[in-house]
C-alpha cells in the first residue's frame, strides 16, 4: 500500500534558525512528489514538483530534494513569514494517475 | 477572479438539508477535484472529473453528489449529511496531457459544519 510520512510533526525555529522537513514514501513506482505550503484557514498552495531521484528544486528560501525514498524541503535562513503548514504527496504508477497521497504535514512555526 | 474560487467559504447545515458546493477554475485546466480535509489527517480525494467525465470516486457516500458541467465549474451537492462529515472540503484543478496530470492548484476551501 502507498504510505507518506512527514516528520516532525511540529517544529518551532527562531528566525534565522535553518533545518529540514522530511516526507518519506512508500509506492510502487513514482509519478511525481509534490510539496505544498498551507496557511490556516486557506487551501494548499503549490511549492515545487520532483519527478526523479537526485532532482532538486528550489524557491527563495526553499529548497526541495528527493531520492528514492524520501524528500527533504530545507529552509535556510527562515522568517516568521514561513510559518505555515507543508504538506508532501506523492503519485504514485499503481493508481489511475490522478490521485495524490498525502502526509499529514509539519506544522511550522518561526518566532522572531 | 484568478485561481480557483468556491462558495460559500463557510456553511452551517442541519442534518436534513440539502446544500451545494461551488468551485470555479480561472486556469484553463480540464481536470478538476474535490478533496475532503479533516483535523489531523490527510487530505483525502473524493472525485475526479476529467474533461467533463468522473474518473474517479473514492468509495464516497451517495450523500455526496458530485456535478461538472463544464471544465471550468465543479459542484458538490450534499443532503442528509451527518456531523463526521463536518470538514474542509477544497477543489483543485490541473492540466492532464500526455506528460501527465500536472500540478494541482487548489481553491480556498469551504468550511462546513453539520449540526
Amino acid at each position: 500500500e502507498d504510505q507518506v510520512t512527514q516528520s516532525p510533526e511540529a517544529l518551532r525555529l527562531q528566525e534565522g534558525e535553518s533545518s529540514s522537513l522530511n516526507c518519506s514514501y512508500t509506492v510502487s513506482g513514482l509519478r511525481g512528489l509534490f510539496w505544498y505550503r498551507q496557511d490556516p484557514g486557506k487551501g494548499p498552495e503549490f511549492l515545487f514538483t520532483l519527478y526523479s531521484a537526485g532532482e532538486e528544486k528550489e524557491k527563495e528560501r526553499l529548497k526541495a530534494t528527493l531520492t528514492k525514498k524520501e524528500s527533504f524541503l530545507h529552509i535556510t535562513a527562515p522568517k516568521p513569514e514561513d510559518s505555515a503548514t507543508y504538506l508532501c504527496a506523492v503519485q504514485a504508477l499503481s493508481n489511475s494517475g490522478y490521485a495524490l497521497n498525502f502526509g499529514k504535514g509539519t506544522s511550522l512555526l518561526v518566532t522572531p | 477572479e484568478t485561481g480557483v474560487t468556491q462558495t460559500p467559504r463557510h456553511l452551517v447545515m442541519g442534518m436534513t438539508n440539502k446544500k451545494s458546493l461551488k468551485c470555479e477554475q480561472h486556469l484553463g485546466h480540464n481536470a478538476m477535484y474535490w478533496y475532503k480535509q479533516s483535523a489531523k489527517k490527510p487530505l483525502e480525494l473524493m472525485f475526479v472529473y476529467s474533461l467533463e467525465e468522473r474518473v474517479e470516486n473514492n468509495s464516497v457516500p451517495s450523500r455526496f453528489s458530485p456535478e461538472c458541467p463544464n471544465s471550468s465549474h465543479l459542484f458538490l451537492h450534499l443532503h442528509t449529511l451527518q456531523p463526521e462529515d463536518s470538514a474542509l472540503y477544497l477543489c483543485a484543478s490541473s492540466q492532464v496531457s500526455g506528460a501527465g496530470v500536472g500540478e494541482q492548484y487548489f481553491g480556498p476551501g469551504t468550511r462546513l459544519t453539520v449540526t
